[in-house]
């Protein structure tokens, strides 16, 4: 089994509907992030919880929220899907350290139309 | 303002040698990454670079030189399976990622 899992695995969905992306990790690490990734483009960092009461915003957060339930849980909702939303959007963690190799999730596809 | 760049393709022979060059411009520096991608996976760690030189790894080797704000990943006796997405991502100041738009290299036989 993954160390890190994401569910779904690829959804399609309507421009206005409620999306929630899920992601849990076995590894026990306290550092959880939200990217997406676009063709063309860099990953680009949504959200990120150090720990269960922290949540900081990345750098492109508008549109989006989380949810840090557990250590071992991260969520990520689009309240309202807009088609610029489509994109390929990763969980990943990391040890403690800011330094550490960041473990990714399979991904979560998604198209908005 | 930051970046990362990256070539966007890259063309490679199996068996021979490649380097796929990455410069960056960031508010500070603390550390570079090297990540593969395979096509629809997840990226996997390769390199840590946070001194300058060459950090050697297998088949893989990734160079830094900081003054110069550029960084290689070196892959030798190149394989079919090494045809995969290259991210480059540097850390900036605040510890936050940086990440490059990534090099697919493609491997012919």
């Amino acid at each position: 089994d993954a160390d890190v899992t994401q569910t779904p695995r690829n959804r399609i969905t309507k421009t206005g509907k409620r999306i929630m992306l899920e992601c849990s990790q076995t590894k026990g690490h306290d550092r959880m992030y939200w990217y997406r990734q676009d063709p063309g483009l860099g990953l680009r960092l949504i959200y990120y919880s150090f720990d269960v009461k922290d949540i900081n915003k990345g750098e492109i957060s508008d549109g989006y929220s989380v949810s840090r339930q557990a250590q071992a849980k991260f969520s990520l909702s689009l309240e309202s899907a807009i088609p610029n939303q489509t994109a390929l959007y990763f969980c990943a963690t990391t040890a403690g350290t800011d330094t550490g190799e960041l473990f990714f999730g399979e991904g979560s596809r998604l198209t908005v139309l | 303002g930051q970046n990362i760049d990256q070539p966007t393709e890259m063309t490679a022979t199996e068996g021979a040698i490649v380097q796929i060059n990455c410069t960056y411009q960031t508010s500070g520096f603390n550390g570079l990454f090297w990540y593969q991608q395979h096509a629809g996976e997840a990226p996997t760690f390769l390199s840590y670079n946070v001194l300058d030189g060459l950090e050697e790894k297998g088949r893989f080797s990734s160079f830094l030189s900081r003054s110069k704000g550029y960084s290689y990943l070196l892959l030798k006796e190149l394989q079919m399976k090494d045809s995969a997405s290259y991210l480059c991502a540097c850390m900036d100041s605040n510890y936050q990622l940086i990440w490059g738009a990534g090099t697919k290299l493609i491997i012919k036989p």
